[in-house]
């Protein structure tokens, strides 16, 4: 079975600050990865997925992940953070179907003017 | 097009009683899940589906059941509510074998007193 652990509750950044948000799973095959956000009174949106090929990869709204097997990371990144992305950061894990999919307990980003 | 459709979007319990939480998806989507939000908890997966007829269960299956007995819905029944299970259920489907993006319901926020 997977698992994933994101091990920052509460991240606070200045804005235009570069931000790294830490995720690790757990599956013994290759996963499926994802980050999700969940502004406040809000559903989640997908922010990227990796399932093979490049290892670096691109998303919405500025954001990238960087898939490292070895260190079974999965890191979110962002080069200069913005007032509006406050909010809260989901990483997931799929099976090798991607049907069952196990989220992080999640990390708060707040944002300091 | 509606996309996942949770109802109802509010409600009350009392410990003990029985209720039914629907989700519905126009989408043809074969995959479908539940899950519970509760505070530094992330989203914890309850049960899910992989296509009509076929159910598994998930990270905190007990206390819920679920059936799937058409492609499109995908009802969670709690048999006896406890306080416990005061939460904020979400519903979410996905395309078998094409990786994509959950697709979130807008959420019950249940309160069992």
């Amino acid at each position: 079975a997977q698992s994933v652990t994101q091990p920052d509750i509460h991240i606070t950044v200045s804005e235009g600050a570069s931000l790294e948000l830490r995720c690790n799973y757990s599956y013994g095959a290759t996963p499926y990865l994802f980050w999700y956000v969940q502004s406040p009174g809000q559903g989640l949106q997908l922010l990227l997925k990796y399932f093979s090929g490049d290892t670096l990869v691109q998303g919405i709204k500025g954001f990238e992940a960087e898939f490292k097997r070895s260190q079974s990371s999965f890191n979110l990144r962002k080069p200069s953070v913005h007032w509006s992305d406050a909010a809260e950061y989901f990483c997931a894990v799929g099976d090798s179907s991607a049907s069952k999919i196990i989220f992080g307990s999640g990390t708060r980003l707040s944002i300091r003017p | 097009n509606a996309g996942v459709t949770q109802t109802p979007k509010f409600q009350v319990l009392k410990t003990g009683q029985s209720m039914t939480l629907q989700c519905a998806q126009d989408m043809n989507h074969e995959y479908m899940s539940w899950y519970r939000q509760d505070p530094g908890m992330g989203l914890r997966l309850i049960h899910y589906s992989v296509g009509a007829g076929i159910t598994d269960q998930g990270e905190v299956p007990n206390g819920y059941n679920v059936s799937r007995s058409t492609t499109e819905d995908f009802p969670l029944r709690l048999l006896s509510a406890a306080p416990s299970q005061t939460s904020v259920y979400f519903c979410a489907s996905s395309n078998r074998g094409q990786h994509e993006k959950l697709f979130f319901g807008s959420g019950t926020q249940l309160s069992v007193l």
